[in-house]
């Protein structure tokens, strides 16, 4: 049964740096063709794809965000970071992780982790 | 990167059928048999209940069905039930750049 859970602060300042850390079970990021990646959703608006992890560590990021993301893996702790700089208020989302096998979209969420940028 | 586009809101009586509709274009919808739909309830995560088009996970009612016409996929829930009533969203594949592009979700009230 595969699992994720978003963990990490609920509200940020604007400049701050956002840590956000996917915690996983049920599949192996070592195993080829696994991936994780983050989506995130701005309150009334679409889902956006936002940056990807695969086995080989390979990484791809969204192109608009690309400046300002970091994604790392701890294949040891079954966990995916993604940190995100210089966060501004429209950053205020629903930040979700999610698995991803080669060749297929998204299959499993987590349930998401709401955070809000504010002075 | 732009989303696909769904209606906000749907509706229908017990045992009607819905249909719900994702529109993108040549680069995402249109260019690839990768279009996913999701079921999410209020603070759950995302359930994936359509992927490639018209394929459903094991586990999901054949109740729930996918179609793709050009660059608009299609979601069709029958013989709607109280539990049926989510947000719904789509997903397509959107090529080595952007990934996988995703619709605002959609709304669905059973009356």
């Amino acid at each position: 049964q595969i699992t994720l859970k978003e963990s990490g602060p609920t509200l940020v300042k604007p400049t701050q740096t956002l840590t956000l850390t996917c915690t996983f079970s049920g599949f192996s990021l070592s195993t080829s063709g696994v991936s994780v990646g983050w989506i995130r959703q701005p309150p009334g608006k679409a889902l956006e794809w936002l940056a990807l992890i695969y086995w080989d560590d390979d990484k791809r990021y969204s192109p608009s965000l690309k400046t300002r993301l970091a994604i790392t893996k701890d294949t040891s702790k079954s966990q995916v970071v993604l940190t995100m700089t210089n966060m501004d208020p429209v950053d205020t989302a629903t930040y979700y992780c999610a698995h991803r096998l080669l060749g297929h979209n998204f299959d499993y969420w987590g349930q998401g982790a709401l955070v809000t940028v504010s002075s | 990167q732009s989303a696909l586009t769904q209606p906000p809101s749907a509706s229908g009586s017990p045992g009607q059928s819905v249909t719900i509709s994702c529109t993108g274009t040549n680069s995402d919808v249109g260019g690839y048999n990768s279009v996913s739909w999701y079921q999410r309830h209020p603070g759950k995560a995302p359930k994936l209940i359509i992927y490639e088009v018209t394929k459903r996970p094991s586990g999901v009612p054949d109740r729930f069905s996918g179609s793709k016409s050009g660059n608009t996929a299609s979601l069709t829930v029958s013989g709607l039930q109280a539990d049926d009533e989510a947000d719904y969203f789509c997903s397509s594949d959107a090529g080595s750049k952007n990934l996988e592009v995703f619709g605002g979700g959609t709304k669905l009230t059973v009356l």
